[in-house]
Protein backbone atom coordinates (compact mmCIF):
# COMPACT_ATOMS: atom_id res chain seq x y z
CA UNK A 1 0.00 0.00 0.00
CA UNK A 2 0.92 3.46 0.04
CA UNK A 3 2.74 5.10 2.79
CA UNK A 4 4.75 8.21 3.49
CA UNK A 5 7.96 8.25 5.70
CA UNK A 6 8.97 11.75 7.06
CA UNK A 7 11.97 12.82 9.16
CA UNK A 8 10.54 12.83 13.00
CA UNK A 9 10.75 16.33 14.93
CA UNK A 10 10.27 18.16 16.94
CA UNK A 11 13.06 20.75 14.80
CA UNK A 12 13.81 23.45 16.68
CA UNK A 13 16.19 26.51 14.20
CA UNK A 14 17.31 30.07 14.79
CA UNK A 15 15.98 33.09 12.55
CA UNK A 16 17.47 32.66 9.08
CA UNK A 17 18.30 29.27 9.37
CA UNK A 18 18.25 27.01 6.81
CA UNK A 19 15.42 24.55 6.75
CA UNK A 20 15.35 20.46 5.43
CA UNK A 21 12.49 18.34 6.09
CA UNK A 22 12.98 14.96 4.47
CA UNK A 23 10.00 13.24 3.43
CA UNK A 24 10.29 9.70 1.46
CA UNK A 25 7.38 7.64 0.32
CA UNK A 26 5.99 3.90 -1.02
CA UNK A 27 3.23 3.73 -3.62
CA UNK A 28 2.43 1.42 -6.23
CA UNK A 29 2.12 3.64 -9.53
CA UNK A 30 2.67 7.02 -10.16
CA UNK A 31 1.80 9.32 -6.95
CA UNK A 32 0.98 13.10 -6.69
CA UNK A 33 3.23 14.57 -3.72
CA UNK A 34 2.59 17.62 -1.66
CA UNK A 35 3.33 19.40 1.18
CA UNK A 36 0.82 21.02 3.99
CA UNK A 37 1.70 23.10 6.57
CA UNK A 38 -0.50 23.37 9.79
CA UNK A 39 -0.33 26.85 11.66
CA UNK A 40 -0.83 26.70 15.60
CA UNK A 41 -5.09 26.07 16.26
CA UNK A 42 -5.56 26.10 12.55
CA UNK A 43 -6.29 23.46 9.93
CA UNK A 44 -3.93 22.66 7.16
CA UNK A 45 -3.14 24.69 3.95
CA UNK A 46 -1.73 23.13 1.18
CA UNK A 47 1.67 24.80 1.06
CA UNK A 48 3.11 23.09 -2.19
CA UNK A 49 2.96 20.21 -4.77
CA UNK A 50 4.24 18.37 -7.75
CA UNK A 51 2.33 15.82 -9.70
CA UNK A 52 5.44 14.15 -11.66
CA UNK A 53 8.36 13.30 -11.49
CA UNK A 54 11.08 16.11 -11.22
CA UNK A 55 8.57 18.47 -10.92
CA UNK A 56 9.21 21.19 -8.40
CA UNK A 57 6.44 22.70 -5.92
CA UNK A 58 7.60 26.14 -4.98
CA UNK A 59 5.62 28.21 -2.51
CA UNK A 60 6.80 31.27 0.17
CA UNK A 61 10.45 30.15 0.04
CA UNK A 62 9.44 26.78 0.47
CA UNK A 63 10.83 24.47 -2.10
CA UNK A 64 10.62 20.76 -2.93
CA UNK A 65 11.35 18.23 -5.52
CA UNK A 66 10.21 14.86 -6.50
CA UNK A 67 12.83 12.61 -7.27
CA UNK A 68 11.33 9.36 -8.73
CA UNK A 69 14.50 7.76 -8.53
CA UNK A 70 15.02 8.35 -4.69
CA UNK A 71 11.32 8.19 -4.02
CA UNK A 72 11.69 11.35 -2.59
CA UNK A 73 10.09 14.71 -1.81
CA UNK A 74 12.50 16.58 0.83
CA UNK A 75 11.15 20.05 1.71
CA UNK A 76 13.39 23.01 2.24
CA UNK A 77 13.35 26.67 3.19
CA UNK A 78 16.95 28.83 2.84
CA UNK A 79 15.86 31.33 5.78
CA UNK A 80 13.44 30.68 8.21
CA UNK A 81 11.17 32.88 9.79
CA UNK A 82 9.73 33.27 13.02
CA UNK A 83 6.09 32.86 11.55
CA UNK A 84 7.31 29.16 9.92
CA UNK A 85 6.34 27.86 12.71
CA UNK A 86 4.45 25.12 12.72
CA UNK A 87 4.06 21.35 12.01
CA UNK A 88 4.53 19.81 8.09
CA UNK A 89 3.11 17.17 6.58
CA UNK A 90 4.08 14.98 4.01
CA UNK A 91 1.38 13.61 1.81
CA UNK A 92 0.64 11.39 -1.24
CA UNK A 93 -2.36 10.78 -3.30
CA UNK A 94 -3.11 8.04 -6.26
CA UNK A 95 -5.20 7.34 -8.53
CA UNK A 96 -5.50 3.48 -7.57
CA UNK A 97 -6.05 4.68 -4.10
CA UNK A 98 -9.11 6.94 -4.71
CA UNK A 99 -6.93 9.68 -4.55
CA UNK A 100 -7.20 10.01 -0.34
CA UNK A 101 -4.20 11.41 0.85
CA UNK A 102 -1.84 9.49 3.04
CA UNK A 103 0.13 11.35 5.38
CA UNK A 104 3.31 11.36 6.82
CA UNK A 105 3.24 11.68 10.92
CA UNK A 106 4.08 15.56 10.74
CA UNK A 107 7.49 17.53 11.97
CA UNK A 108 6.70 20.15 14.28
CA UNK A 109 9.27 23.30 13.47
CA UNK A 110 9.61 25.94 15.62
CA UNK A 111 11.50 28.91 14.88
CA UNK A 112 13.49 31.08 17.68
CA UNK A 113 14.02 35.04 17.11
CA UNK B 1 -15.50 34.24 2.02
CA UNK B 2 -14.50 30.19 3.73
CA UNK B 3 -13.98 28.01 1.32
CA UNK B 4 -14.52 24.87 3.38
CA UNK B 5 -16.28 25.77 6.94
CA UNK B 6 -16.82 23.44 9.67
CA UNK B 7 -19.05 23.74 12.41
CA UNK B 8 -18.94 23.59 15.88
CA UNK B 9 -15.37 24.27 16.37
CA UNK B 10 -15.29 22.88 19.97
CA UNK B 11 -17.30 20.07 21.15
CA UNK B 12 -17.04 18.60 24.73
CA UNK B 13 -19.57 15.91 25.41
CA UNK B 14 -19.91 13.00 28.06
CA UNK B 15 -19.60 9.05 27.13
CA UNK B 16 -22.67 7.65 25.71
CA UNK B 17 -23.82 10.54 23.99
CA UNK B 18 -24.45 10.91 20.47
CA UNK B 19 -23.24 14.49 18.26
CA UNK B 20 -23.24 15.64 14.79
CA UNK B 21 -20.38 17.38 13.01
CA UNK B 22 -21.23 19.24 9.45
CA UNK B 23 -19.34 20.40 6.84
CA UNK B 24 -20.12 22.56 3.92
CA UNK B 25 -17.90 23.61 1.07
CA UNK B 26 -18.43 26.62 -1.86
CA UNK B 27 -15.84 25.35 -3.90
CA UNK B 28 -18.19 23.68 -6.37
CA UNK B 29 -15.74 20.89 -5.20
CA UNK B 30 -17.57 17.04 -6.26
CA UNK B 31 -15.33 14.90 -3.72
CA UNK B 32 -15.56 15.31 0.43
CA UNK B 33 -13.66 13.71 2.85
CA UNK B 34 -13.38 13.35 6.72
CA UNK B 35 -10.00 12.98 8.39
CA UNK B 36 -9.20 12.26 12.13
CA UNK B 37 -6.13 13.72 14.00
CA UNK B 38 -4.90 12.17 17.04
CA UNK B 39 -3.04 13.71 20.17
CA UNK B 40 0.18 12.76 18.10
CA UNK B 41 -0.56 15.20 15.47
CA UNK B 42 -1.08 11.81 12.84
CA UNK B 43 -3.80 12.20 10.36
CA UNK B 44 -5.92 9.59 9.02
CA UNK B 45 -8.84 9.60 6.26
CA UNK B 46 -12.34 7.91 7.35
CA UNK B 47 -14.41 8.37 4.81
CA UNK B 48 -14.61 10.07 0.92
CA UNK B 49 -17.94 11.03 -0.94
CA UNK B 50 -17.47 11.96 -4.37
CA UNK B 51 -21.33 13.37 -5.62
CA UNK B 52 -22.99 12.34 -2.78
CA UNK B 53 -21.92 8.71 -2.62
CA UNK B 54 -19.52 6.85 -0.47
CA UNK B 55 -16.17 6.07 -2.12
CA UNK B 56 -13.83 5.46 0.83
CA UNK B 57 -14.56 3.90 4.08
CA UNK B 58 -11.64 3.42 6.36
CA UNK B 59 -12.14 0.55 8.78
CA UNK B 60 -13.97 3.04 11.34
CA UNK B 61 -16.37 1.75 14.07
CA UNK B 62 -19.82 1.97 12.27
CA UNK B 63 -20.78 4.26 15.61
CA UNK B 64 -19.51 6.93 12.95
CA UNK B 65 -21.78 7.64 10.21
CA UNK B 66 -21.48 10.11 7.08
CA UNK B 67 -24.08 11.66 5.35
CA UNK B 68 -23.72 13.81 2.48
CA UNK B 69 -27.25 15.64 1.60
CA UNK B 70 -25.92 17.08 -1.16
CA UNK B 71 -22.40 17.69 -2.88
CA UNK B 72 -21.58 20.59 -0.83
CA UNK B 73 -22.14 18.75 2.47
CA UNK B 74 -20.80 16.37 4.33
CA UNK B 75 -21.68 15.67 7.85
CA UNK B 76 -20.20 13.41 10.33
CA UNK B 77 -22.59 12.00 12.88
CA UNK B 78 -21.30 9.57 16.28
CA UNK B 79 -23.34 7.34 18.19
CA UNK B 80 -22.38 6.83 21.52
CA UNK B 81 -19.33 8.60 21.89
CA UNK B 82 -16.62 7.02 23.45
CA UNK B 83 -12.65 8.61 25.12
CA UNK B 84 -10.97 7.14 22.14
CA UNK B 85 -12.97 9.54 19.68
CA UNK B 86 -11.63 12.70 21.45
CA UNK B 87 -9.91 14.12 18.80
CA UNK B 88 -9.35 16.77 16.12
CA UNK B 89 -11.87 15.98 12.78
CA UNK B 90 -11.00 17.77 9.49
CA UNK B 91 -13.09 18.23 6.82
CA UNK B 92 -11.68 18.72 3.00
CA UNK B 93 -12.99 18.61 -0.41
CA UNK B 94 -11.61 18.75 -3.87
CA UNK B 95 -12.51 17.99 -7.27
CA UNK B 96 -12.17 15.46 -9.34
CA UNK B 97 -9.83 15.78 -12.29
CA UNK B 98 -8.24 18.52 -11.21
CA UNK B 99 -4.62 18.45 -11.10
CA UNK B 100 -2.81 16.56 -8.53
CA UNK B 101 -6.45 15.97 -6.78
CA UNK B 102 -5.32 18.45 -4.41
CA UNK B 103 -7.49 18.82 -1.09
CA UNK B 104 -8.64 22.01 0.87
CA UNK B 105 -9.44 21.73 4.46
CA UNK B 106 -11.63 22.90 7.07
CA UNK B 107 -10.75 24.78 10.02
CA UNK B 108 -11.16 21.17 11.82
CA UNK B 109 -13.62 20.38 14.85
CA UNK B 110 -12.08 19.85 18.47
CA UNK B 111 -14.43 16.90 19.92
CA UNK B 112 -13.54 16.03 23.87
CA UNK B 113 -15.58 13.20 25.11
CA UNK B 114 -15.24 13.25 29.06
Amino acid sequence: GNSVTQMEGPVTLSEEAFLTINCTYTATGYPSLFWYVQYPGEGLQLLLKATKADDKGSNKGFEATYRKETTSFHLEKGSVQVSDSAVYFCALSESNNDYKLSFGAGTTVTVRA
Amino acid sequence: DTAVSQTPKYLVTQMGNDKSIKCEQNLGHDTMYWYKQDSKKFLKIMFSYNNKELIINETVPNRFSPKSPDKAHLNLHINSLELGDSAVYFCASSQTGSKGYEQYFGPGTRLTVT
